[in-house]
């Protein structure tokens, strides 16, 4: 079965300062590999999309990197702002379905001021 | 812009009352699903229609339909809601067009359903 398991479930930070979110997938071979930013009562929005060739995607103050040898990726945010506080959603397209994404639970960001 | 919209934002429906709820996307993508999503939980996909095309998942429940009358809109048939069935539906999108890359989908921003 394809799993997608982020961690942590749940991290609170500073505003202004950075975090690291991981993802670990079993899904294999996959198409690719991309975060969400979901607002509270809001759709996914697509931040990074990675293909399994890529190590490293970028958005503004969002980097997405993808290790596929350890089935890893992780998404850090620099300089966090508040509108940074969202939920953040690890996404994995397997080659076999292009229809049926495999989606971890996501990590909730909170930024304080 | 191009967009995936979703009518109502929220809407609330008694115990066993039918209710409808839409999609609709000015992509022109060939691809529309809907996925539940409930509190703190990763969206689960229902199903997809590929042009007319209906796809179903195994494990969605009877209780839910769709119905696709042309490219742009794409409704959500909940036949008798139990309290259950309380959850954000996302409708999205997608252009099968996606090569080795794989499909991008598009999200709308979502109905909130409430069961009373």
């Amino acid at each position: 079965k394809n799993q997608v398991e982020q961690s942590p479930q749940s991290l609170i930070i500073l505003e202004g300062k950075n975090c690291t979110l991981q993802c670990n997938y079993t899904v294999s071979p996959f198409s690719n590999l991309r975060w969400y930013k979901q607002d509270t009562g809001r759709g996914p929005v697509s931040l990074t999309i990675m293909t399994f060739s890529e190590n490293t995607k970028s958005n503004g103050r969002y980097t997405a990197t993808l290790d596929a040898d350890t089935k890893q990726s992780s998404l850090h945010i620099t300089a966090s702002q508040l509108s940074d506080s969202a939920s953040y959603i690890c996404v994995v397209n397997p080659r076999e379905d292009d229809y049926k994404l495999s989606f971890g639970a996501g990590t909730t960001v909170t930024v304080r001021a | 812009d191009a967009m995936v919209i979703q009518n109502p934002r929220y809407q609330v429906t008694q115990f066993g009352k039918p209710v409808t709820l839409s999609c609709s996307q000015t992509l022109n993508h060939n691809v529309m699903y809907w996925y539940q999503q409930k509190s703190s939980q990763a969206p689960k996909l229902l199903f997809h229609y590929y042009d007319k095309d209906f796809n179903n998942e195994a494990d969605t429940p009877d209780n839910f339909q769709s119905r696709r009358p042309n490219t742009s809109f794409c409704f959500l048939d909940i036949r008798s809601p139990g309290l259950g069935d309380a959850a954000m539906y996302l409708c999205a999108t997608s252009d099968p067009r996606g090569g080795l890359a794989g499909v991008e989908q598009y999200f709308g921003p979502g109905t909130r359903l409430t069961v009373t």
